[in-house]
């Protein structure tokens, strides 16, 4: 069974860094991209950016490069969103979801559980 | 970037009834490259249709997806229809590009009971 399962709820200040994780299970997880999607509280869903951990191919939205970084272990099968400063527009929910192959055009087919992160001073 | 525009912003419907839901995009997109998603409230969304037209696994056959265009590899309006709705189908549905960078979405259509 394909499992995406991330880390869990973070609470933390503007000006702080944050590392958050999405461990892939069930399927190779090296073949497939792992993309993360944001969604404000109350609001819609925003595609932040994609890796293929077999190689670290990432691949940024213009409206979240230089914002976040996208990395993955491979050797863990886990993929990673972080900031090294956030903000209170960080807030939201974040969800990952892997692409349904190896190519780069296709539709989100799993989709983790989603990893609330807010930013409070 | 492609923008997704759909309508109507909420469906108010009773169980029983058909759904129509639209999906406009700025630029013409592959029909291979247009993807539903289901959110229901505290839950993470699922996909249900993509290449426009085709079911993802275990999505049940009263949902079902269409594209327009003068090619029928390409175009800029895609319906999602319910053909009957059931008490689970009350949710959010979103409608996705995949076919270019970077990927969009729609600001989604509420299905809610009348």
């Amino acid at each position: 069974e394909v499992q995406l399962v991330q880390s869990g709820a973070e609470v933390k200040k503007p000006g702080e860094s944050l590392k958050i994780s999405c461990k892939g299970s069930g399927y190779s997880f090296t073949t497939y991209w792992i993309g993360w999607v944001r969604q404000m509280p109350g609001k819609g869903l925003e595609w932040m950016g994609i890796i293929y951990p077999g190689d670290s191919d990432t691949r940024y939205s213009p409206s979240f490069q230089g914002q976040v970084t996208i990395s993955a272990d491979k050797s863990i099968s886990t993929a990673y969103l972080q900031w090294s400063s956030l903000k209170a527009s960080d807030t939201a929910m974040y969800y990952c979801v892997r692409q349904g192959g190896s190519g780069y055009y296709l539709p989100f087919d799993y989709w983790g559980q989603g990893t609330l992160v807010t930013v409070s001073s | 970037e492609i923008v997704l525009t759909q309508s109507p912003g909420t469906l108010s419907l009773s169980p029983g009834e058909r759904a129509t839901l639209s999906c406009r995009a700025s630029q013409s997109v592959s029909s291979s490259y247009l993807a539903w998603y289901q959110q229901k409230p505290g839950q993470a969304p699922r996909l249900l249709i993509y290449g426009a037209s085709s079911r993802a696994t275990g999505i049940p056959d009263r949902f079902s997806g269409s594209g327009s265009g003068t090619d029928f590899r390409s175009g800029t309006d895609f319906t999602l229809t319910i053909s009957r709705l059931e008490p689970e189908d009350f949710a959010v549905y979103y409608c996705q590009q995949y076919g270019s960078s970077p990927r969009t979405f729609g600001q989604g259509t509420k299905v809610e009971i009348k």
